[in-house]
């Protein structure tokens, strides 16, 4: 019974690429979650995706930053134009309904040279 | 509306003693959640409650909703327990399953 899994573990990505983050959540959980940890910074969250909806992107920026979460894959959170400011760790988290315990995976460190 | 906070920041402890560490907000809530988060930086879900106690091996999380007080107490405690715990919170109403987090106490366990 696999957890949460999200690749890659690592990226780097030079100013002004793309960056692209998978999650693909636990069995059976439909809702995913993705989180943002700055440097010395606590986790913020950012986006909050059932399959093929968006349900809250309030923690979005306005700007380069997008998810999805289609019918068959995983979800996937995309940054164009990486500034070095979006060097974080990102993690997804999955839950099988709206309330209840999260579950984390391992997350991603983006570092933008 | 959106305060969580934790005390103390950091703590050092010997091995084999007992360690406590608070969290605080600010509204009304939900659900509270306890993580660990390893040097390595996964995140670990400990516990989440909404009322009373709860016990899992040598961690015990208790919440107090009327002081809106939470505490997670390691009993004799080990350096693998040498990690940051964050503690998070779910507030009632409308975006009931958005995390929000405490910036997290940085633990150290000498042997």
């Amino acid at each position: 019974n696999a957890g949460v899994m999200q690749n890659p573990r690592h990226l780097v990505r030079r100013r002004g690429q793309e960056a692209r983050l998978r999650c693909s959540p636990m069995k059976g959980h439909s809702h995913v979650y993705w989180y943002r940890q700055l440097p010395e910074e606590g986790l913020k969250f950012m986006v909050y995706l059932q399959k093929e909806n968006i349900i809250d992107e309030s923690g979005m920026p306005k700007e380069r930053f997008s998810a999805e979460f289609p019918k068959e894959g995983p979800s996937i959170l995309r940054i164009q134009q990486v500034v070095r400011g979006d060097s974080a760790a990102y993690f997804c988290a999955s839950s099988p309904g709206q309330v209840g315990q999260q579950y984390f995976g391992p997350g991603t460190r983006l570092t933008v040279t | 509306k959106n305060e969580v906070e934790q005390s103390p920041q950091n703590l050092t402890a010997q091995e084999g003693e007992f360690i406590t560490i608070n969290c605080s907000y600010s509204v009304g809530i939900s659900a509270l959640h306890w993580l660990q988060q390893h040097p390595g930086g996964g995140i670990v879900s400990l516990f989440m409650l909404s009322s009373g106690k709860k016990k899992h091996g040598r961690l015990i999380a208790t919440i107090n909703i009327q002081e809106k007080h939470s505490s997670l107490h390691i009993t004799a405690s080990h350096p693998r327990d040498s990690a940051v715990y964050i503690c998070a919170v779910t507030y009632s109403g409308a975006g009931s399953y958005q995390l929000t987090f405490g910036k997290g106490t940085k633990l150290s366990v000498i042997p």
